[in-house]
């Protein structure tokens, strides 16, 4: 079955650094979702990227899908102590709505 | 709106026992999924569900069952629990296939001995 693979798995930074994390598919992706888990919580929606080489901006978060749509990355500009956390990304199927999930970038960041 | 909740928060159960995991949304969803979370796995779907009455499989979904009777319910049955289905499970509701996100509920932490 389709597959999403996230690297790394683990990340910590000083507060201040940057952070990126990547999702790569054998595949092309349908739409990808990325999500935010804080430790003990519930995944959160942060955005959904659908077209070949779309970059969005939330703040000090930027969402990038390749051209081919078999890749997509989440950068964090100057991370802060909020951002720590799981990020997923996800692959959502337009017939279902269905989710195939990457395996999720645990972020730790030191103040 | 409490959105999407689930209950129990927590359950510890024998080999071989059985329990039900409650999901209720109350924003009027047609989408209904149940995941679970297990370390360094991500989430993995289990089975979901498009509209009342209806169910399907997911990626996971030997050793469950599940139920959509009302709308706004989605229940998650184990018949007879393993030491393996130790793990978080998720309830998560959309409006539909084309919705951009999927809402989660808080989680239910079960552990089988």
């Amino acid at each position: 079955g389709q597959q999403v693979m996230q690297i790394p798995q683990y990340q910590h930074v000083q507060e201040g650094e940057d952070f990126t994390t990547y999702c790569n598919s054998s595949t092309t992706l349908s739409n990808i979702q990325w999500y935010k888990q804080r430790p003990g919580g519930h995944p959160v929606f942060l955005i959904q990227l659908v077209k070949s080489g779309e970059v969005k901006k939330q703040k000090r978060l930027t969402f990038q899908f390749g051209e081919a749509k078999k890749n997509s990355s989440l950068h964090i500009t100057a991370t802060q102590t909020t951002d720590v956390g799981t990020y997923f990304c996800a692959d959502h199927s337009s017939n279902t709505g269905k989710l195939i999930f990457g395996q999720g970038t645990t972020l730790q960041v030191k103040p | 709106n409490a959105g999407v909740t689930q209950t129990p928060k927590f359950r510890v159960l024998k080999t071989g026992q059985s329990m039900t995991l409650l999901c209720a949304q109350d924003m009027n969803h047609e989408y209904m999924y149940w995941y679970r979370q297990d370390p360094g796995m991500g989430l993995r779907l289990i089975h979901y569900s498009v509209g009342e009455g209806t169910t399907a499989k997911g990626e996971v979904p030997d050793g469950y069952n599940v139920s959509r009777l009302k709308k706004q319910n989605f229940l998650l049955g184990l018949e007879s629990a393993a030491p393996s289905q130790t793990s978080v499970y998720f309830c998560a509701s959309s409006y539909d296939d084309t919705s951009n996100e999927q809402f989660f509920g808080p989680g239910t932490r079960l552990t089988v001995l």
